[in-house]
């Protein structure tokens, strides 16, 4: 099983300061890492995904996150924030189908609300 | 391309009552999920479909929950009688399967049914 933890629930950050919202995780087995965004009385979006590769990837917005294997963490990053970062942000994991068998699901940590104050 | 539609957006019921959502997933997407996502918290799996069959209702609350996918294509979810407790968006995802590895670990949301129940 794999378990998710988002160690703040809320990030008041001014506009144009850097933001990292922390996300740790748990897994027997290798696991694909995501972050996704929800605005209000909206749905998820896909903010980037780490699958192999660079530890380093880039998503949209100008949002970058870090694979940390030996600290199980995939913490989200983005140098300046604007006000329309403010959102609701879910660090998630999957297993990898190949290696476990597993369904391929995710299982999400329980967010961190982004407020850029102007 | 056309996203994952859900109705209705929003329903108020009083407890015990009966609810379905309605979802339509994106064109050729063969894995669809069903996700509660109570306030303040992650979105939480209650079933998996392949095309018709289901992967994994685990998690389902199924004396009280159902969920259909006849045809391969759209799917319902069904709440019998509402309790309280299911207050909470029911998000609809889909993902593509068999059409390359990574990709298929990659969902896509739709914007949610918010449910209320009094």
């Amino acid at each position: 099983a794999q378990s998710v933890t988002q160690l703040d629930s809320q990030v008041p950050v001014f506009e144009e300061a850097p933001v990292e919202l922390r996300c740790n995780y748990s897994s027997s087995v290798s696991v694909y890492l995501f972050w996704y965004v929800q605005y209000p009385n909206q749905g998820l979006q896909l903010l980037l995904k780490y699958l192999s590769g660079s530890t380093l990837v880039k998503g949209i917005n100008g949002f970058e996150a870090e694979f940390n294997k030996s600290q199980t963490s995939f913490h989200l990053r983005k140098p300046s924030v604007h006000i329309s970062d403010t959102a609701e942000y879910f660090c998630a994991v999957s297993p990898d189908y190949q290696i476990s068998g597993s369904a391929r699901q995710l299982t999400f940590g329980s967010g961190t609300q982004l407020t850029v104050l102007p | 391309e056309a996203g994952v539609a859900q109705s209705p957006r929003y329903k108020i019921i009083e407890k015990r009552q009966s609810v379905a959502f309605w979802c339509n997933p994106i064109s050729g997407h063969a894995t669809l999920y069903w996700y509660q996502q109570i306030l303040g918290q992650g979105p939480k799996l209650l079933i998996q479909f392949q095309n018709n069959g289901v992967v994994d209702d685990s998690q389902l609350p199924k004396d009280r929950f159902s969920a259909e996918r006849l045809k391969g294509v759209d799917s319902t979810l069904k709440i019998q009688p509402a309790k309280l407790e299911d207050s909470a968006v029911y998000l609809c995802a889909s993902t593509l399967s068999g059409q390359g590895m990574f990709r298929a670990y990659e969902q896509y949301f739709g914007p949610g049914t918010r449910l209320t129940v009094t």
